[in-house]
């Protein structure tokens, strides 16, 4: 069964510092990753997602990640935080074993930047 | 505007009762999820409807159950709802049958009294 373990449930940085919101996942076969960004009462955007090809994503928003498989992350980056990043990000894992495709998704991490 | 919509955005019902909710896919998506998001349990998939046909089922409960139409829309049916199942219901829809990117809609907020 796969699974995602999201490392810390809120992360504080100041305006301008680096973003680093951590990802590990567990799967029986070569995953697809996901990040999905969601602001207060909306749903989940798309920031970025894995699907094999290059192991380091660009995403929306100045964000990125990368797929390391030795350590089994999927971390993600910005280098220069802006206030409007405040939100909940969620990481996510598909690797559609057994027909099954929904998103398996970490319990989140809660954005705060500070001014 | 992911292009997915659901309706209605707030519920409020009684414990016992049985509610439904809807989802319009982005045109041209033929997949719809359902998900699951609430405090104790996070998000959660429910099941994938894949041009009117169940593809995946996640973890729904039995009291719970989905259907996708000939026009793709689909609907969320949960009855002899519990104060429990008060959470956001997502839905989501993709162009095809597996890793494509999932667009979600804003959700239905059900409130169980």
């Amino acid at each position: 069964a796969q699974s995602v373990t999201q490392l810390g449930s809120h992360v504080s940085v100041s305006e301008g510092a680096l973003v680093l919101l951590r990802c590990n996942y567990s799967s029986s076969v070569p995953p697809y990753l996901f990040w999905y960004v969601q602001y207060p009462n909306q749903g989940l955007q798309l920031l970025l997602k894995y699907t094999s090809a290059a192991t380091l994503v660009k995403g929306i928003n100045g964000f990125e990640a990368e797929f390391k498989k030795s350590e089994t992350s999927f971390h993600l980056t910005k280098p220069s935080a802006h206030m409007s990043d405040a939100a909940e990000y969620f990481c996510a894992v598909s690797d559609s074993g057994g027909g099954a495709d929904g998103l398996t998704f970490g319990k989140g991490t809660h954005l705060i930047i500070q001014p | 505007d992911s292009g997915v919509t659901q309706t209605p955005k707030h519920l409020i019902t009684a414990t016992g009762q049985r509610v439904t909710l809807r989802c319009s896919p982005r045109s041209g998506d033929l997949s719809v999820y359902w998900y699951q998001q609430s405090l104790d349990q996070g998000l959660q998939f429910l099941i994938q409807y894949y041009n009117g046909e169940e593809r995946a089922k996640g973890n729904i409960l039995e009291r719970f159950s989905a259907q996708q139409f000939p026009d793709l829309h689909s609907e969320l049916n949960l009855s002899s709802l519990e104060l429990g199942d008060s959470a956001l219901y997502f839905c989501a829809s993709s162009r095809g049958q597996s890793y494509n990117e999932q667009f979600f809609g804003p959700g239905t907020r059900l409130t169980v009294l």
